[in-house]
C-alpha cells in the first residue's frame, strides 16, 4: 500500500463549484498533515495545515479523520486561479514529509 | 516576506559531470532539506540537514550526492557524476524548527542531464 494516496484527477469543475479531495495515509503514527498547492513546474506552496479539529481558511476547509486515516480538502466557490495540483503531505515523528502524487484541479469558465 | 532562493534556475550538464545546486534558506531557519521531482512524478525527499550535519537521508541519496553548508547562508547539493535519471526539479526547503512547522520551498533548479 502506498504511503500517501491521492486520486490524481483531473477534477474538471466550473467556476463557482464546490470540489473536495481526499487523501489516505498508511502510517497510523503520522502526526502532521498539510495541503500544498503546486502550479505547473513551480515549487509546492503551503495551502494549509490540517488539524484534528478541522480548520477553515476562507473558501478552503481541511479535515482530518485519524480513525480512517484520511484528510480532506474542500474548496468552495472555485475560482479560475484555483487551477493547480493539490498535494497531500504527511509527516510522522521525524521531520521528513511524505508527499502524495497530487490531485489536479481544472476550473473552467 | 522572507523566502528561500535557489540558483541556477536551470542547469544543463553532460552525463558524468559534477553539478552543484545552490540554495539560500530563510535566515533564522534551522532545518534544511533537498527534494527532487522528476517530471510528472511526486516530490521525493532526498536529505535533511540540521546543526551542520545530515540528520536523515533517503535511499535516493547515495554516494553520488553530498550536501554542505559552507557558510552561514548557503546550502548546497552536489551530484558528483550525473546520470540521465538525475534529470529533475530539485527543490530546497527550510524550516524554522519543530515537526509541525511549515517547510518553505525554494523555486527549484531544473537539472537536465544530456
Amino acid at each position: 500500500r502506498k504511503e500517501v494516496e491521492q486520486d490524481p484527477g483531473p477534477f474538471n469543475v466550473p467556476e463557482g463549484a464546490t470540489v473536495a479531495f481526499n487523501c489516505t495515509y498508511s502510517n497510523s503514527a503520522s502526526q502532521s498533515f498539510f495541503w500544498y498547492r503546486q502550479d505547473c513546474r513551480k515549487e509546492p506552496k503551503l495551502l494549509m495545515s490540517v488539524y484534528s479539529s478541522g480548520n477553515e481558511d476562507g473558501r478552503f476547509t481541511a479535515q482530518l479523520n485519524r480513525a480512517s486515516q484520511y484528510i480532506s480538502l474542500l474548496i468552495r466557490d472555485s475560482k479560475l486561479s484555483d487551477s493547480a495540483t493539490y498535494l497531500c503531505v504527511v509527516r510522522g515523528g521525524s521531520y521528513i514529509p511524505t508527499f502524495g502524487r497530487g490531485t489536479s484541479l481544472i476550473v473552467h469558465p | 516576506e522572507p523566502e528561500v532562493t535557489q540558483t541556477p534556475s536551470h542547469q544543463v550538464t553532460q552525463m558524468g559531470q559534477e553539478v552543484i545546486l545552490r540554495c539560500v534558506p530563510i535566515s533564522n531557519h534551522l532545518y534544511f532539506y533537498w527534494y527532487r521531482q522528476i517530471l510528472g512524478q511526486k516530490v521525493e525527499f532526498l536529505v535533511s540537514f540540521y546543526n551542520n550535519e545530515i540528520s536523515e537521508k533517503s535511499e535516493i541519496f547515495d554516494d553520488q550526492f553530498s550536501v554542505e553548508r559552507p557558510d552561514g547562508s548557503n546550502f548546497t547539493l552536489k551530484i558528483r557524476s550525473t546520470k540521465l535519471e538525475d534529470s529533475a526539479m530539485y527543490f530546497c526547503a527550510s524550516q524554522l524548527a519543530g515537526v509541525t512547522d511549515t517547510q518553505y520551498f525554494g523555486p527549484g533548479t531544473r537539472l537536465t542531464v544530456l
